[in-house]
């Protein structure tokens, strides 16, 4: 079962902050963030364990929701450079398997 | 270091044909993995290698085999392609461990079955 990304898209001006959710009914082990740019392949940018512990980008940042079962992604101060997809991977515990959202596209415009 | 290749990058196919994805890791990475990717579906994952000698199947193995030909290298086959399975292919590998294992893609193979 895939986790729910929302929101789908978002449009931001350079400067501006986002916030990307990730929500799943599977108990959570670790949350994995990447972002793909068009034609490229998926670029890991933080991974967050249970418990709160976050490993990952300057001027990203995440947290993880136990009551809602839910993670999210903050980028401050977006660059023209934070344009692409964002994918969410949720790994449940003794899993090697992460399971992948259907992802969020942002676009940062001048 | 390369990190993870794969070959080829592109690739036609007539239905009914069959072919092999080529994938190899030079980080000394335990865990394989085949995705495919869909506009708008994500990644699913297709078959994972936990690490040498061990195969497991994914969301969506139906229509394909791996062989993890050594510790560097995971192949995938489609043994008799179908237009469903158009889409992009990602190869990723992973340390393996238990604790805050970061998958590392390849730049994928973008496969058409006409």
């Amino acid at each position: 079962q895939q986790p729910v990304q929302s929101p789908q898209a978002v449009i931001l001006r350079e400067g501006e902050d986002a916030v990307i959710n990730c929500s799943s009914s599977k108990a959570l082990y670790s949350v994995h963030w990447y972002r793909q740019k068009h034609g490229e392949a998926p670029v890991f940018l933080m991974i967050l364990l249970k418990g709160g512990e976050q490993k990952g980008h300057e001027k990203i940042s995440a947290s993880f929701n136990e009551k809602k079962q839910q993670s999210s992604l903050y980028l401050t101060a977006s660059q023209l450079s934070y344009s692409g997809t964002y994918f969410c991977g949720w790994r449940g515990a003794g899993s090697y398997q992460l399971t992948f959202g259907k992802g969020t596209k942002l676009s940062v415009i001048p | 270091n390369a990190g993870v290749t794969q070959t080829p990058k592109f690739q036609v196919l007539k239905t009914g044909q069959s072919m092999t994805l080529q994938c190899a890791q030079d980080m000394n990475h335990n865990s394989m993995y085949w995705y495919r990717q869909d506009p708008g579906m994500g990644l699913r994952l297709i078959y994972y290698s936990a690490s040498e000698g061990t195969t497991d199947k994914g969301e969506v193995p139906n229509g394909y085999n791996v062989s993890r030909l050594n510790k560097r290298e995971f192949s995938l086959r489609l043994e008799s392609a179908a237009p469903s399975q158009t889409s992009v292919y990602f190869c990723a590998s992973s340390e393996g461990v238990v604790h805050a294992d970061t998958q590392y893609f390849g730049p994928g193979t973008r496969l058409t079955v006409l």
